[in-house]
């Protein structure tokens, strides 16, 4: 089955910094590369995504690289944002879309 | 707008309770799932469903069961409720694999 293993764990960043938040996956099944962020109180909402055929993507500030042969794929958010506080996940699986623990992101002003 | 409905924000029950979490999604979607979220832990799967009365175990699928008889309502079952199972619980649902989940507002269940 899918294995998803995220680090950091937690990420503390002052306003302003980058922030960047690395997946790691075993199953190379899903060729579907999302990431959710999740506010306090609110179910997770994706952010960003990618799919096999495209190594990197940017909306504003945030964007999503791949790397297929190492499999793993990163969320870099740049000039962070106190708002930008929550919980970042990359969910993997085909049908059974396994979340894992997540990184708490904390951007001090 | 998409939309994902959980029937209670907020629950209280007690042990031995057989309790019924609702979710409904007006999108049409095949696939739903049903996650319970701990702190330090992160979402769990415990069930989700690919199709109409179709339903696999996720990871944490003991004490729980389902049921999905029509596609745009998938019901998590507590059995019999224990206060290991309070805890957030979280409906989401997609168009097929390889998609966007959109997910609930989460109902906070406390067993007492």
């Amino acid at each position: 089955g899918e294995n998803v293993e995220q680090h950091p764990s937690t990420l503390s960043v002052q306003e302003g910094d980058s922030a960047v938040i690395k997946c790691t996956y075993s199953d190379s099944a899903s060729n579907y590369f999302p990431w959710y962020k999740q506010e306090l109180g609110k179910g997770p909402q994706l952010i960003i995504d990618i799919r096999s055929n495209v190594g990197e993507k940017k909306d504003q500030r945030i964007a999503v690289t791949l790397n297929k042969t190492a499999k793993h794929f990163s969320l870099h958010i740049t000039e962070t944002q106190p708002e930008d506080s929550a919980v970042y996940f990359c969910p993997r699986g085909y049908n059974k879309l396994i979340f894992g623990a997540g990184t708490r992101l904390a951007v001090h002003p | 707008d998409v939309k994902v409905t959980q029937s209670s924000r907020y629950l209280v029950k007690r042990t031995g309770e057989k309790v019924f979490l609702e979710c409904v999604q007006d999108m049409d979607h095949e696939n739903m799932f049903w996650y319970r979220q701990d702190p330090g832990l992160g979402l769990r799967l415990i069930y989700f469903s690919y199709d109409v009365k179709m339903k696999e175990k996720g990871d944490i699928p003991e004490g729980y069961s389902v049921s999905r008889e029509k596609k745009e309502r998938f019901s998590l079952i507590l059995e019999s409720a224990s206060t290991n199972q309070t805890s957030m619980y979280l409906c989401a649902s997609s168009p097929s694999g390889d998609t966007e989940a959109f997910f609930g507002q989460g109902t906070r269940l406390t067993v007492v």
